[in-house]
């Protein structure tokens, strides 16, 4: 039972451009989300977080939205840069953080076009 | 400075042997992971241990043992290893407490023969 998921698998966007890459949730007990951006034979890379209690965090290019009451977040990165292509992997934390599990989505491959 | 560093990053080996993955951090958390990412490039948490505590374990088979001599190690052995055992491992950290920030290895890619 995936409790994460990325419906598209792959998204194509011109440099310049905006994109953006989105995630549904089922678990109404996650309070804790982040977004991964990660390259070819490396680690995943934090990108940026969000908390339950905000409906948006924005660090540079990079904003993040969460609506709670439809359980779904995205991640808008504006503009697009050639190097922002990357599988771009949606984490969720479950509320009280006892085992600080972080549960992933199957990723999103994004290909900025220059 | 590598943060989170895992050797080997490739591990080639025929079914049946044992194998150990290493991993180190020196951003002094007091947590560390170990994920699978399987052929369908789904990550899924493996184990946690903090402060050499195990706290997750899931639901991996007894052929997976973690090891944790202290709050910047955390080790995998494999014991025989079986086909579906080929994945990338993760190992990463954090801190226990605060945001959930999780900080990634570069990967140990398994291949079993």
């Amino acid at each position: 039972d995936q409790q994460v998921k990325q419906n598209s698998p792959s998204l194509s966007v011109q440099e310049g451009r905006i994109s953006i890459l989105n995630c549904d949730y089922t678990n109404s007990m996650f309070d804790y989300f982040l977004w991964y951006k990660k390259y070819p034979a490396e680690g995943p890379t934090f990108l940026i977080s969000i908390s339950s209690i905000k409906d948006k965090n924005e660090d540079g290019r990079f904003t993040v939205f969460l609506n709670k009451s439809a359980k779904h977040l995205s991640l808008h990165i504006v503009p697009s840069q050639p190097g922002d292509s990357a599988v771009y992997f949606c984490a969720a934390s479950p509320y009280g953080g006892a085992t600080n599990k972080l549960i992933f989505g199957t990723g999103t491959l994004l290909a900025v076009q220059p | 400075d590598t943060a989170v560093s895992q050797t080997p990053k490739y591990l080639v080996t025929q079914m049946g042997n044992d194998k150990s993955i290493k991993c180190e951090q020196n951003l002094g958390h007091d947590t560390m992971y170990w994920y699978k990412q399987d052929s369908k490039k789904f990550l899924k948490i493996m184990f946690s241990y903090n402060n050499k505590e195990l706290i997750i374990n899931e639901t991996v088979p007894n052929r997976f043992s973690p090891k944790s001599p202290d709050k910047a190690h955390l080790n995998l052995h494999i014991n025989s290893l079986e086909l579906g055992d080929s994945a990338v491992y993760f190992c990463a950290s954090s801190h226990r407490q605060g945001k959930n920030i999780q900080y990634f290895g570069a990967g140990t890619r398994l291949s079993v023969l």
